[in-house]
């Protein structure tokens, strides 16, 4: 069955610093896609990024990147130069399967980052 | 023009009430999901319909009743309605064959009372 696990509860950041928050996966299938998502405290869910099992570049969004680590299981979130609205709730999410109709999606508990003036 | 809208925002009803949210997409997808979250923000999925059929179906109640009219649409239906049902409610679409990247509604707070 596939997991994701979100190790860090909660993460602080001065403003305009870089920050990465963890997240690691289980699964296997071999194709699977990685997402992250945004929430702030208006509630909505904000897509950010994706990264493909086959992809072979990290994927980056502008301010957003994600570190793939395959074989580690790792799909870390990196955000350059935070900015005081980067302050929110960040799910990461797999689905195992891409490409198919079936596949489901399973989301981490998600990391609240704070971002400090 | 909202993407993914979902109505209502909000939903305040007694125990042992039927209430209904209704979610459309604009974006020609043909696969949206009702997802559940708790308050502790714990996101799962309830269902998901691709082009008008059930695909994913986790384990849920069977007071809580999805239906899509066509693949722009999906509406969860919800009897008998119990205090642990109090949560928020999104609704997402997807395009299938593709990233398969779910985009949210902005959710409906249900408060059971």
């Amino acid at each position: 069955a596939q997991k994701i696990t979100q190790t860090q509860p909660g993460m602080f950041v001065q403003e305009k610093e870089a920050v990465t928050l963890d997240c690691t996966y289980d699964t296997s299938d071999p194709s699977y896609g990685l997402f992250w998502y945004k929430q702030p405290s208006s509630g909505e869910m904000i897509f950010l990024i994706y990264q493909g099992s086959y992809d072979q570049q990290n994927a980056t969004e502008g301010r957003y990147s994600l570190n793939f680590q395959k074989a580690r299981k790792s799909a870390n979130l990196v955000i350059s130069a935070s900015q005081l609205g980067d302050s929110a709730m960040y799910f990461c999410a797999m689905r195992e399967g891409f490409n198919t109709n079936a596949g489901k999606s399973t989301f981490g508990d998600g990391t609240t980052l704070t971002v400090k003036p | 023009d909202t993407a993914v809208s979902q109505t209502p925002k909000y939903l305040v009803t007694q125990m042992g009430n039927d209430k209904s949210i209704k979610c459309e997409q604009n974006l020609g997808h043909d696969t949206m999901y009702w997802y559940k979250q708790d308050s502790k923000k714990f996101l799962k999925i309830m269902f998901s319909y691709n082009n008008k059929e059930l695909i994913i179906n986790e384990t849920v109640p069977n007071r809580f009743s999805p239906k899509s009219p066509d693949k722009a649409h999906l509406n969860l239906h919800i009897n008998s309605l119990e205090l642990g049902d109090s949560a928020v409610y999104f609704c997402a679409s997807s395009q299938s064959g593709s990233k398969n990247i779910q985009y949210f509604g902005a959710g409906t707070r249900l408060s059971v009372l």
